[in-house]
């Protein structure tokens, strides 16, 4: 039984590019959860979403990022229009209905935007 | 504003004695708690947790100890081992364990030597 998968493990996007980071949740799961993690901080929420519903998206900023969830296939975090300040690891962690918050994280993303 | 406060940024300890990391929380609201282990170039890995209806719960060489009055939280692990040397992270949430949002801390960054 595979965990969370992330893919790409590292992304290096130039400033202005797009970034797309990959999360696969683990069998079962229809609960995806993004945070990232800043250099010297804590993760930080982003985003919750189950198959096809955004759920939380308190912790996502306004402009140039989106998620999604669709019923078939991965989660997909997108930045548009990338600057220094994206730069960061991104985590995704998956859950099934009803477990509670103790749930899975998967290896994470490390954008770096030049 | 930091709502979950981990004021220790390493701690250093010899195998085999307590390690005891600690936590601080500001919002009376919390009121479920979680620890995460990080190794590097991984996510983060649950752990153990507490409702904040209990001031103790206990898994092997893991505990966790709540005291609301003075809005800290603690992880004991005992005996440590070398393998336990990771960054610990305390979370905390307001959902009651369901499933949402969480505030993680800086982290604490556990060194044990043999």
């Amino acid at each position: 039984n595979a965990g969370v998968m992330q893919n790409p493990r590292h992304l290096v996007r130039r400033r202005g590019q797009e970034a797309r980071l990959r999360c696969s949740p683990m069998k079962g799961h229809s609960h995806v959860y993004w945070y990232r993690q800043l250099p010297e901080e804590g993760l930080k929420f982003m985003v919750y979403l189950q198959k096809e519903n955004i759920i939380d998206e308190s912790g996502m900023p306004k402009e140039r990022f989106s998620a999604e969830f669709p019923k078939e296939g991965p989660s997909i975090l997108r930045i548009q229009q990338v600057v220094r300040g994206d730069s960061a690891a991104y985590f995704c962690a998956s859950s099934p209905p009803g477990q509670g918050l103790g749930y899975t994280f998967g290896s994470g993303t490390r954008l770096t935007v030049v | 504003d930091q709502q979950v406060k981990q004021n220790s940024p390493s701690l250093s300890v010899q195998e085999g004695r307590i390690s005891i990391l600690n936590c601080d929380y500001t919002n009376s609201m919390f009121d479920y708690f979680l620890w995460y282990k990080k190794y590097p170039a991984e996510g983060p890995t649950f752990l153990i947790s507490i409702s904040s209806i209990k001031d103790k719960n206990e898994d092997g060489r893991f505990t966790v100890f709540l005291n609301k009055s003075a809005k800290h939280l603690s992880l004991h692990i005992v005996p440590s081992q070398p393998g336990d040397s990771a960054v610990y992270f305390c979370a905390a949430s307001v959902r009651g364990g369901s499933q949402g949002n969480l505030i993680f801390g800086k982290g604490t960054k556990l060194s044990v030597k043999p």
